[in-house]
């Protein structure tokens, strides 16, 4: 079993929808969330940390389940500016983070 | 503020040489993370380096070595260069250990032929 998963998508939805992404971590004892955002052929951006109590920023919003070990982000009102790909980070606590593969969100006119 | 940079971007080798990559965190981070990124795929940490001290190791074989400098600054060094390394390679720093917010370069794209 994969440390992190997420489904690769794509996730095709026209402007203005909402979109929502899950993604389950193996190893209960992590301590640290995060989203990241990469764009093709650059580096991730750090997009959001992921608090047990959930958090917003904006149009995102990430929460945390750490009895079921998902994590979950939220995209209201779709931009064109969000298409990319969004990847799931957990830190272990062995001094790494551990990244899923990222799901692909294509947003259309 | 510049952000984390990493030279070269681009490069080609052929099977069996050495590369070196480098990376300079942002001003100020003491901490700097290496990962390996194939198409398709999450980054794959490498390493952590904090105050010059290996902190973190992946599963990686010991071709890949790397160290850390009085300024913070990081070198990458592959040995033995497998087509299976073509990737993109990442640095990230950090304020300190302990593994909070990263922030990654754009990253140096070796092609191994």
């Amino acid at each position: 079993r994969k440390e992190v998963e997420q489904d690769p998508g794509p996730f095709n939805v026209p402007e203005g929808a909402t979109v929502a992404f899950n993604c389950t971590y193996s190893n209960s004892a992590s301590q640290s969330f995060f989203w990241y955002r990469q764009d093709c052929r650059k580096e991730p951006k750090l997009l959001m940390s992921v608090y047990s109590s959930g958090n917003e920023d904006g149009r995102f919003t990430a929460q945390l389940n750490r009895a079921s070990q998902y994590i979950s982000l939220l995209i209201r009102d779709s931009k064109l500016s969000d298409s990319a790909t969004y990847l799931c980070v957990v830190n272990t606590g062995f001094q790494k983070l551990v990244f899923g593969t990222g799901t692909r969100l294509l947003v259309s006119p | 503020d510049a952000g984390v940079t990493q030279s070269p971007t681009h490069l080609i080798k052929t099977r069996g040489q050495h590369v070196t990559l480098r990376c300079s965190p942002i001003s100020g981070h003491k901490s700097v993370s290496w990962y390996q990124q194939v198409l398709g795929q999450g980054p794959q940490f490498i390493f952590q380096y904090y105050e010059k001290e290996e902190r973190g190791r992946g599963n990686f074989p010991d071709r890949f070595s790397a160290r850390q400098f009085p300024n913070y600054s990081s070198e990458l060094n592959v040995n033995a260069l497998l087509l299976g390394d073509s990737a993109l390679y990442l640095c990230a720093s950090s304020l300190e250990t302990g593994v909070r917010e990263q922030y990654f370069g754009p990253g140096t794209r070796l092609t191994v032929t």
